[in-house]
């Protein structure tokens, strides 16, 4: 089954506007990482942020923030003033007990200039 | 420097053919994996080793035996190409094998079986 679910397989915005990608997962463990990746036209996988399940402070870097909600068991993705450069394969992931990784199925995020 | 570096980055093959894929790290890290990436874009653990051992191995055929010199180093082996082994294989390191380690990845390298 799956861990992590990333419902919006593609997403495209206009240059500047804001865009949110949306993360549930689903776990037991009450100790557990979250996990934003970027993987540009490039192919090579970019760490964003790692987020511990007992820290549901959101957090914020530049124009990304995520917010994280245990209550919904979401980690959501928000780009500000989004620019091309964004535009990208963005992979949630769950890291759990035993270090087993799961990664959603990815969001493709093309921004239109 | 590059930390986490795959070689060769494009391998084209014919089918039955035993080919494989090195990897190197030279973040210092106990723990190195491998993850296929299909043409779907899914990413799936195949091993991970920690210090030279063996801590996950899902399911893959047995085809596929990764190797591990040292921790620096984690390659893959596989034997008998098939087209279905068609994919992006990525190596990926961190510095424990918890839930707290952060992975960071390659570049990636595309096998394609012809």
């Amino acid at each position: 089954a799956q861990k992590v679910t990333q419902a919006q397989t593609e997403i495209s915005v206009v240059e500047k506007e804001d865009v949110t990608l949306d993360c549930v997962y689903e776990t037991r463990d009450t100790t557990y990482y979250l996990f934003w990746y970027k993987q540009p036209p490039s192919g090579e996988l970019v760490f964003l942020i790692r987020r511990n399940s007992f820290d549901e402070q959101n957090e914020i870097s530049g124009r990304y923030s995520w917010n994280f909600q245990k209550s919904t068991s979401s980690f959501n993705f928000t780009i500000t003033a989004s620019q091309v450069v964004d535009s990208a394969v963005y992979f949630c992931a769950l890291s759990k007990k035993g270090n087993q990784f799961y990664f959603g199925t990815g969001t493709s995020l093309t921004v239109i200039p | 420097d590059t930390a986490v570096s795959q070689t060769p980055k494009y391998l084209v093959t014919q089918m039955g053919n035993d080919k494989s894929i090195k990897c190197e790290q030279n973040l210092g890290h106990d723990t190195m994996y491998w993850y296929k990436q299909d043409s779907k874009k899914f990413l799936k653990i195949m091993f991970s080793y920690n210090n030279k051992e063996l801590i996950i191995n899902e399911t893959v055929p047995n085809r596929f035996s990764p190797k591990s010199p040292d921790k620096a180093h984690l390659n893959l082996h596989i034997n008998s190409l098939e087209l279905g082994d068609s994919a992006v294989y990525f190596c990926a390191s961190s510095q424990g094998a918890g839930v707290l380690d952060t992975q960071y990845f390659g570049p990636g390298t595309r096998l394609t079986v012809l």
